[in-house]
């Protein structure tokens, strides 16, 4: 089926730092998604990209869509503590079109103050 | 939190037993997924339903069963739990076409 690889696996950073993290697929997607996961609640919706080549911004976060519509990131600029979780990649849609949400492995965040 | 509620919050159950858990959203979404999260594995489907009545498999379906008789509801059962069901379950629902999922805030499941 399809797989989303997400890199890194985990990253510890001072507080300050940007931070950058990526998603690849053998697959093409129609949406990219990026969602945060705070210790003991579900994952939250961060940034959603609808077309092949879009940067997209939300605060201090800031992500693209891929133009092969296989791969996206996500940078984080200057970093906090509450920045702290798990940091998910989701891909919807493309050429299987299952029309489900497909997830990567996720990316601990930790921020040392 | 966004109209979903996941119940219990947590349980502890032996292998052998049955184990039932419910999500309940309170804003008439058909779309409905079930999810389970591992270390290293991300979330992963089990079984979602489109429509009462209307539910299919996702990629780790095998010894989970579901059930919908209302739009509301969305059971996750487990016929006879084993130690590798232990994680945690997160129902979803689709809220507006492309735009991603709603977490409900999971159930922390863990089999003795």
């Amino acid at each position: 089926g399809q797989q989303l690889n997400q890199s890194p696996q985990s990253m510890f950073i001072q507080e300050g730092e940007d931070v950058s993290m990526n998603c690849t697929s053998s697959s093409i997607f129609n949406t990219w998604l990026w969602y945060k996961q705070d210790p003991g609640e579900g994952p939250v919706l961060l940034i959603a990209l609808y077309k092949a080549g879009e940067l997209t911004s939300n605060g201090r976060l800031t992500a693209q869509f891929g133009i092969t519509r296989k791969d996206s990131f996500l940078n984080i600029s200057a970093s906090i503590p509450s920045d702290v979780g798990i940091y998910f990649c989701a891909g919807l849609g493309g050429s299987s079109n299952t029309g489900k949400l497909i997830f990567g492995q996720g990316t601990t965040l930790q921020v040392k103050p | 939190d966004a109209g979903i509620t996941q119940s219990p919050r947590h349980k502890v159950t032996e292998t052998g037993t049955p184990v039932t858990l419910r999500c309940h959203q309170t804003e008439n979404h058909r779309y409905m997924y079930w999810y389970r999260q591992d270390p290293g594995h991300g979330l992963r489907l089990i079984h979602y339903s489109y429509g009462v009545k209307d539910t299919d498999k996702g990629e780790v379906s095998d010894g989970y069963s579901v059930s919908r008789s209302k739009t509301e509801d969305f059971l996750l059962t487990l016929e006879s739990a084993t130690s590798s069901q232990t994680s945690v379950y997160f129902c979803a629902i689709k809220r507006v076409q492309g735009t991603g999922y709603t977490f409900g805030s999971g159930t922390r499941l863990t089999v003795v």
